[in-house]
């Protein structure tokens, strides 16, 4: 069965400044996607970014890139020049070959003025 | 482009009393679909999940059952609910390389 890690439950960051959110994970699939959500206080489920275990390149969208370690079975997120608006709780998630898409604990980001 | 709905936003119901939570999705076809319940402040528990019309797989089977009667609707059910089914109950579709969700529903049970 899969298992997605993230072991910081809350970080602070200064706005402006890089952050970067681990998350590893637990598979015996060969084929599987890597997935990072921000969650906002109103609740709403933001899709962030997406990487594919055949992908060679890490992914980026905007502000926001994966660190994908293949052999460690890590993917990092990293927020780049954090803005205030980037508070919130952020998830990573896997979906593993059966289609089954399954989550991490969650890290809450507050980024300070 | 693909939208999903989910309806109501908030909900409170009684104890004892039924639960039909619907979801639909636009703009695309054959989509795996999900059901997720979040207690407050805590990760999003998987519940059920389905590949294909009539094909449920459940995590967590307790009191609540999934039924997918159409290609794009996904219906979270439960005959008697019970206080600890409070919490914020979420749909999602994934495709390839995205997964979107509906905007929740709240539930409260009284």
């Amino acid at each position: 069965a899969q298992k997605i890690t993230q072991t910081q439950p809350g970080m602070f960051v200064q706005e402006k400044e890089a952050v970067t959110l681990d998350c590893t994970y637990d598979t015996s699939d060969q084929s599987y996607g890597l997935f990072w959500y921000k969650q906002p206080s109103s609740g709403e489920m933001i899709f962030l970014i997406y990487q594919g275990s055949y992908d060679e390149q890490n992914a980026t969208e905007g502000r926001y890139s994966l660190n994908f370690q293949k052999a460690r079975k890590s993917a990092n997120l990293v927020i780049s020049a954090s803005q205030l608006g980037d508070s919130a709780m952020y998830f990573c998630a896997m979906r593993a070959n059966d289609y089954k898409l399954s989550f991490g604990a969650g890290t809450t980001v507050t980024v300070r003025a | 482009s693909q939208t999903i709905h989910q309806w109501p936003a908030t909900l409170v119901q009684p104890v004892g009393s039924p639960l039909s939570l619907e979801c639909t999705v636009e703009g695309t076809s054959n989509p795996n679909l999900y059901w997720y319940r979040q207690a407050a402040g805590r990760g999003l528990q998987l519940l059920f999940y389905s590949v294909g019309i009539g094909q449920i797989s459940s995590e967590v089977p307790q009191n609540l059952s999934a039924s997918r009667p159409q290609d794009r609707q996904f219906i979270l059910s439960s005959k008697k609910l019970l206080l600890s089914d409070s919490g914020f109950y979420l749909c999602a579709w994934s495709a390839e390389t995205e997964a979107f969700f509906g905007q929740g529903t709240r539930l409260t049970v009284v």
